[in-house]
């Protein structure tokens, strides 16, 4: 079966801080795919991230960084010098092929991160 | 860009009455669209997934009858909620991508559906 797990509910941290949101992932297929989405207030979910099984390199844009190690079947996020505009719903997706043979997402349960002025 | 719109925002309708929710893929051709119901401070459910031109796959416990997904374009999905009833009340998003594989799913900015 595949499984994402978002184990921190709820993060708040104060302006400028660091922030890590973790994702654990369970899969028994030798490639998928690996997403972060943001959900702020409006609703709309922002693409982030994408990473496939076979790169295992971390990734930096701006603030924000990623973590994946499959040792761990973890795929963590990092905010760095966390700003208000931060705030929001972050889902952790693991794209693997169903039993039907699509492909469909499955979303962690999401974690709520307040930045705090 | 992957720029993906659904139209209304929001919708209130009596009880019994039919909705008609329209997700756009504005930029891009999205050979597959999927609809997801999101619960409040919950995750996303996948409802069904519909590639352009065939009949959609509707995810267990969804009930086909009740939530009509047509696919008839390329940049065109629509998801009917017929004979709404108040626990048809929800947050309703949409999501397109390029190819029916492995690739990244863009989402629309979702509708809000109040059934009284």
């Amino acid at each position: 079966a595949q499984k994402v797990t978002q184990a921190q509910t709820e993060i708040s941290v104060v302006e400028k801080e660091d922030v890590t949101l973790d994702c654990v992932y369970e899969t028994r297929d030798t490639t998928y795919y690996l997403f972060w989405y943001k959900q702020p207030p409006s609703g709309e979910l922002v693409f982030l991230i994408r990473r496939n099984s076979f790169d295992e390199q971390n990734e930096i844009s701006g603030r924000y960084s990623w973590n994946f190690q499959k040792s761990t079947s973890s795929f963590n996020f990092t905010i760095t010098a966390s700003q208000v505009v931060d705030s929001a719903v972050y889902f952790c997706a693991l794209s693997g092929r169903s039993t039907s043979g699509t492909y469909k997402y499955i979303f962690g349960t999401g974690t709520r991160l307040k930045v705090l002025a | 860009g992957a720029v993906v719109s659904q139209h209304p925002s929001r919708v209130i309708c009596k009880s019994g009455t039919s909705v008609k929710i329209e997700c756009r893929s504005l930029d891009f051709q999205a050979t597959t669209m999927f609809w997801y119901r999101q619960f409040p401070k919950k995750s996303l459910m996948l409802m069904a997934t519909s590639n352009e031109g065939s009949k959609a796959t509707y995810e267990q416990g969804v009930e086909k009858d009740k939530f009509l997904i047509n696919h008839a374009s390329l940049t065109l999905s629509t998801l009917t909620v017929t004979s709404a009833h108040p626990e048809d009340s929800s947050f309703y998003i949409c999501s397109a991508s390029r190819g029916r594989g492995s690739e990244t799913q863009y989402f629309g900015p979702g509708t809000r559906l109040l059934v009284l």
